[in-house]
């Protein structure tokens, strides 16, 4: 079992849609977590933090379930701008905090 | 932000030649680089985690006769992939942050390596 799971999409979406993301963790030591944006044939960069009370950064909101190991992404009011990957990331607070990413949920939002 | 720079951004290498991967942390001192590899389609596999002044430590799986890190000062680290084969061929990002100030890891542009 992989230890960060993301359905791999591609999501379609319309703009102005709205679209979630839902992610899977298997280590229930996992400490911190993180949506991040991949583009294509580019460096993931980090989107926001994922809390437990759960947190939002204009349209985008993230949700953590500790009990569950999961954790959401939902965007509202889909631009054409977030047409990308999406990486689930989680990490231990113990050692050198090293990041583990999920496969990504790709999304393509069309005009 | 903090920035990271990963030089080349892209390079083509014979089958059996080695490449050098260089990642700088421009405005901060990288305590802890971390090197990944990226298939297409597939997610970001960490290779090994590199401390400045130490060794490198390797993931389960990852040759490190083959894949060699060096961490030799707070800015720089550099991976050299030995006697490339095409099956090298692959996306490699580097990541950088500053452990004693608990930083965020801040990511290499990436360099697309091609082993013809």
């Amino acid at each position: 079992r992989k230890e960060v799971e993301q359905d791999p999409g591609p999501f379609n979406v319309p703009e102005g849609a709205t679209v979630a993301f839902n992610c899977t963790y298997s280590n229930s030591a996992s400490q911190s977590f993180f949506w991040y944006r991949q583009d294509c044939r580019k460096e993931p960069k980090l989107l926001m933090s994922v809390y437990s009370s759960g947190n939002e950064d204009g349209r985008f909101t993230a949700q953590l379930n500790r009990a569950s190991q999961y954790i959401s992404l939902l965007i509202r009011d889909s631009k054409l701008s977030d047409s990308a990957t999406y990486l689930c990331v989680v990490s231990f607070n113990t050692g050198f905090q090293k990041l583990v990413f999920g496969t990504g949920t790709r999304l393509l939002v069309s005009p | 932000g903090a920035v990271v720079s990963q030089h080349p951004s892209r390079v083509i290498c014979k089958s059996g030649t080695s490449v050098k991967i260089e990642c700088r942390s421009l405005d901060f001192q990288a305590t802890t680089m971390f090197w990944y590899r990226q298939f297409p389609k597939q997610s970001l596999m960490l290779m090994a985690t590199s401390n400045e002044g130490s060794k490198a430590t390797y993931e389960q799986g990852v040759e490190k006769d083959k894949f060699l890190i060096n961490h030799a000062s707070l800015t720089l680290s550099t991976l050299t992939v030995t006697s490339a084969h095409p099956e090298d061929s692959s996306f490699y990002i580097c990541s950088a942050r500053d452990y004693s100030l608990n930083t965020e890891a801040f990511f290499g542009q990436g360099t697309r390596l091609t082993v013809v």
